[in-house]
């Protein structure tokens, strides 16, 4: 089983719409987490941190539960540029895992 | 945010010849970095903790002999693939960490 575990996509959706994404790891010493966003053929980019009181930036929202060791990102009102692989990532002791990623389309 | 480098971002070499690429911190200092290495169309894999002026830590599976690492300063650490084979194809990425993790640009690696 992986370490961390993303839903396998890919999502294809239109503009406008809302989506949300999955993650589940396995350690439950995990102590940070993350939301990444990486673009075809380029290096992984922040997206947002996670916490469990929930973290909203603009369109995008995330959710942490530890209790189910499970993370979510939401996003509303999805644009074209939303377009990418998103990672989601489970740290520790400055060692980070990723999932796999889950590809979006958003398409016109 | 923080800046991270890394150099060259392409590079083609023959069978057997070694290559080094190099991360750089510009603008904080990085007592650690991590190299990472993404082949297509799956997870970032992370290689091993660069530690400045002590020995990298190396992940399971990943040959230290083969892969050497070297964290000289607090802004610089340098991944050498020696006697590369096309399996060692791979997109590499550094990253370090001030309060989150930051990434250098990748370097995409082809061993003819």
């Amino acid at each position: 089983r992986k370490e961390v575990e993303q839903d396998p996509g890919p999502f294809n959706v239109p503009e406008g719409a809302t989506v949300a994404f999955n993650c589940t790891y396995s350690n439950s010493a995990s102590q940070s987490f993350f939301w990444y966003r990486q673009d075809c053929r380029k290096e992984p980019k922040l997206l947002m941190s996670v916490y469990s009181s929930g973290n909203e930036d603009g369109r995008f929202t995330a959710q942490l539960n530890r209790a189910s060791q499970y993370i979510s990102l939401l996003i509303r009102d999805s644009k074209l540029s939303d377009s990418a692989t998103y990672l989601c990532v489970a740290g520790m002791a400055g060692k980070s895992t990723f999932g796999d990623g889950t590809t979006l389309t958003v398409k016109p | 945010g923080a800046v991270v480098s890394q150099h060259p971002s392409w590079v083609i070499c023959k069978s057997g010849t070694s290559v080094k690429i190099e991360c750089r911190s510009l603008d904080f200092q990085a007592t650690t970095m991590f190299w990472y290495r993404q082949f297509p169309k799956q997870s970032l894999m992370l290689m091993a903790t660069s530690n400045e002026g002590s020995k990298a830590t190396y992940e399971q599976g990943v040959e230290k002999d083969k892969f050497l690492i070297n964290h000289a300063s607090l802004t610089l650490s340098t991944l050498t693939v020696t006697s590369a084979h096309p399996e060692d194809s791979s997109f590499y990425i550094c990253s370090a960490a001030e309060e989150t993790q930051y990434f250098g640009p990748g370097t995409r690696l082809l061993v003819l």
